[in-house]
Formats: C-alpha cells, structure tokens, sequence
C-alpha cells in the first residue's frame, strides 16, 4: 500500500478483555515496529520485526503481551487481559532493511483504551 | 542506559521568523544516529532530519538545520521562516549503531503565531 496502515484506529475495551492491534507496513519493507506512545509521552519501542522472526522482543513490557507478522507482511500485536495502564496509542512502523540509513515510515497508530 | 531529554514541553514562534529546539542525550557509544521527527495532530511520525554522530558536519534539510555538538551530547533543531505548517509535536530519537531501537525524548510541541 501507499503507506503503513494499521485497524482499528480507536478501540476502546473493558479491563480483563483481549484486543488486537494490526499493522499493514508498506509493501516491501522487511523491517517492522512496534512503539507505544503513553499521553505527553515520547514513543517506547516494544517489538521489532525482520522479516517473520523478531530478534528483539525486550520492549514488550509483560507476557500479556505478543506480536507475531506472516508472510513477512501484515503483523498483529496482541494484548491479553488488559489492564487501565495498557491505554495509549500504538504506533506500527516499517522500512526497506534495518539499517539506520533506511527511513521509517509510521501509521497513524491505534488510539486503545481500556476502562 | 541511553536517555533523551527534551527540556521544552511548548515553544511558541511567529510566522516567518526562525525557532530553535533543544535536545540532549546521555551515552556512551561513540557511534550513533539521532534523529527529529515531527508528529502531527494526525499522529503519524514524519522524519523531519537525521544525524550521523561520526559525521561533524551539521545536517541540512531545506528550512530545517541542526547543531550537532558531540562533546556536549547536543543536538538542537533550528527551523528557519516557520509556516504554520510546522505546528506539531516535535520528538528528538536516538539510536545506538547495533541497535534497531529508537530512543525518544519526550517531545516539544511547537505553535506557530499567525
């Protein structure tokens, strides 16, 4: 697609619920992100994506947490039993490769929370 | 741990005239990247200029400029004849070079006074 697309763009679910976060990169982009932007916050890097494997998963704050990306495309980040800290806005990203040279292109974000 | 600290929640410029944002950074890796992005009320992160820390060369991307200073782990942003366009959250990121992370300052939000 034109640019990194990610559903839903708002969600709003009940405490102990489960939700899913997805993300549509850029086709052709290998590399994929996922941030989480607390209110007045800066970004905090969660997952990171190389084509279908993740080499570096030590953002995700707790096990209620998991991503996983198929085909080396669309990518789900799923919260399990969610809890009120849980609500902020997740930013998906993607670029060509990994490298700092190639430019990250961000979707809009999913706006979750959890009441 | 790497941190970056942005110390300006708001700047506010006149159309026209030229704003500066500031940024600091902690670390010590002596190679690295940093980064500022601009974030829109549509949320979506837009790469506004990047740095590399082994280059001492500030760089330049048309209204947009930096000041890179190394030894003082500076990187401020400088936008020359502000349009009301460049109105948005303005975030500083940095990024270790065997790393795939960005580390994010907590943003500045910058208004533009017609």
């Amino acid at each position: 697609g034109a640019g990194v697309s990610q559903s839903p763009s708002n969600k709003v679910t009940e405490k102990g619920k489960d939700v899913e976060l997805r993300c549509d990169p850029i086709s052709g982009h290998t590399a994929l992100y996922w941030y989480r932007q607390s209110l007045g916050q800066g970004l905090e890097f969660l997952i990171y994506f190389q084509g279908n494997s993740a080499p570096d998963k030590s953002g995700l704050p707790s096990d209620r947490f998991s991503a996983e990306r198929t085909g080396g495309s669309v990518s789900t980040l799923t919260i399990q039993r969610t809890q009120q800290e849980d609500s902020a806005v997740y930013l998906c990203a993607s670029s060509l490769g990994g490298s700092w040279t190639n430019t990250i292109y961000f979707g809009e974000g999913s706006w979750l929370t959890v009441v | 741990a790497q941190t970056v600290t942005q110390s300006q929640p708001e700047m506010s410029v006149q159309e026209a005239e030229t704003v500066t944002l500031s940024c600091t950074y902690d670390t010590s890796e002596s190679d690295y990247y940093l980064f500022w992005y601009k974030q829109p009320p549509s949320r979506q992160m837009i790469l506004v200029i990047r740095q590399e820390a082994y280059k001492q060369q500030n760089a330049t991307e048309n209204r947009f400029s930096v000041n890179f200073q190394k030894a003082a782990k500076s990187f401020s942003l400088k936008i020359s004849d502000s349009q009301l366009g460049d109105a948005a959250m303005y975030f500083c990121a940095y990024r270790k070079d065997s790393n795939y992370q960005l580390i994010w300052g907590a943003g500045t939000k910058l208004i533009i006074k017609p």
